[in-house]
């Protein structure tokens, strides 16, 4: 079965930097885009990014972009997320999430969610 | 962007009601969009994409439609494991783009 684990979820200050990984299992890695989305209660549901099976299309939100970099490792089965420049805004619960399109630079959204890996962003 | 909005933000219900979710986008985006259910804890469980297509394993009782702007999630007979909230998704264009959730309470 599909399975998303994130980790890297941690309290910084602002202005540090932090990567999230997501270790897949249970499906053909390779053959899927990737995505990250982040939760909080006060903004609910916030798609962050996107990234091709192959890893040469990204797509950003305009909150991220520049700060944000969406990466993947298909030898190790491994999605990132490297966060630098982070804001108190960016405090959130970050899910990993494959993407329900199969056609090559077909994106649609999340079909399986991971369980999300917590980051705060605090003095 | 795409904005979403759903409406009511919040309903109660009974065990066995029918239940109507629905959810407006601010410009065309024909039929795509999905419908996610998220129970307290959980990550978010994806139900109907292209507004009407059944998620593989999701029950028969949950359905959609819509185009355009104008998208309902029904449910037929609300049972006691669909208490949750569930939020609609654009995929017409990035960014991808959540309504801001509906959650269905017991009455």
């Amino acid at each position: 079965q599909v399975q998303l684990v994130e980790s890297g979820g941690d309290v910084v200050q602002p202005g540090r930097s932090l990567r999230l990984s997501c270790a897949a299992s249970g499906f053909t890695f390779s053959a899927y885009a990737m995505n990250w989305v982040r939760q909080t209660p006060g903004k609910g549901l916030e798609w962050v990014a996107v990234i091709s099976f192959s890893g040469s299309n990204k797509y950003y939100a305009d909150s991220v972009k520049g700060r944000f970099t969406i990466s993947r490792d298909n030898s190790k089965n491994t999605l990132y997320l490297q966060m630098s420049s982070l804001r108190p805004e960016d405090t959130a619960l970050y899910y990993c999430a494959r993407d329900l399109a199969t056609a090559p630079n077909s994106y649609y959204g999340p079909d399986y969610w991971g369980q999300g890996t917590l980051v705060t962003v605090s003095s | 962007d795409i904005q979403m909005t759903q409406s009511p933000s919040s309903v109660s219900a009974s065990v066995g009601d029918r239940v109507t979710i629905t959810c407006r986008a601010s410009q065309g985006i024909s039929r795509w969009l999905a419908w996610y259910q998220q129970k307290p804890g959980k990550a978010p469980k994806l139900l109907i994409y292209s507004a009407s297509s059944l998620q593989s394993g999701v029950p028969s009782r949950f359905s959609g439609s819509g185009s355009g702007t104008d998208f309902t999630l029904t449910i037929s007979s609300l049972q006691p494991e669909d208490f949750a909230t569930y939020y609609c998704q654009q995929a017409h264009s990035f960014p991808l783009t959540f309504g801001g959730g509906t959650k269905v309470e017991i009455k």
